[in-house]
């Protein structure tokens, strides 16, 4: 069964400090990993995407890395800021239909305290 | 400037009352999508298109329907609304093979 789990579901940091958040996955065939950003009551919004090949992509204080072999990708947060506080999703799309069928994890909520 | 746009962003109604979500994107996309998500949880595929006349359900049942006249716009209706649709309503769209930009959702609210 196609699955993303990510890990820890909520996490408490302060101002400044970093974090990194872990999504493993069971789907097959691999297409992409997304990692998006949602604000409460906002829609999802895209910090990286990563296929196959690639191991690792930052976007600012934002890096993420994917193991495709071992199908496990982290997010890494350096020097948090409080605008940084939201809930981090890991999207894994297939290759195997027409339609790139999309794999949401529940998501990390994340709390920045001053 | 190329967005995403969903209305209303808030909506309270009663039970019985039909509800239309609006959703238009400005990207000349042709693939769009209707999420539900509650809250903590993940977000469930419940419609798609892949063009203008073409509509697929999702994983998720959903007794709402929807519709594809124009490119752009890609509007959600529920005929008779129930508690049980409580939830927030994320619409996307994306071109082909490319990722998929979110709207700021609908939350919905039946009483």
């Amino acid at each position: 069964k196609n699955q993303v789990e990510q890990s820890p579901q909520s996490l408490i940091i302060l101002e400044g400090k970093n974090c990194t958040l872990q999504c493993n996955y069971t789907v097959s065939p691999f297409s992409n990993l997304r990692w998006y950003k949602q604000d409460t009551g906002r829609g999802p919004v895209s910090l990286t995407i990563m296929t196959f090949s690639e191991n690792t992509k930052s976007n600012g204080r934002y890096t993420a890395t994917l193991d495709a072999d071992t199908k496990q990708s982290s997010l890494h947060i350096t020097a948090s800021q409080l605008s940084d506080s939201a809930s981090y999703i890991c999207v894994v799309t297939d290759r195997g239909s027409t339609l790139g069928r999309l794999y949401f994890g529940r998501g990390t909520q994340l709390t920045v305290w001053p | 400037e190329a967005d995403i746009y969903q209305t209303p962003r808030y909506l309270v109604i009663g039970t019985g009352k039909k509800i239309t979500l609006e959703c238009s994107q400005t990207m000349g996309h042709d693939k769009m999508y209707w999420y539900q998500q509650d809250p903590g949880m993940e977000l469930h595929l419940i419609h798609y298109s892949y063009g203008v006349n073409s509509t697929e359900k999702g994983d998720l049942s959903s007794e709402s329907t929807v519709s594809r006249i124009r490119t752009e716009h890609f509007p959600l209706t529920l005929e008779s609304a129930r508690p049980s649709h409580t939830s927030q309503y994320l619409c996307a769209s994306s071109e082909y093979g490319g990722g998929q930009y979110f709207g700021p959702g609908t939350r919905l609210t039946v009483t």
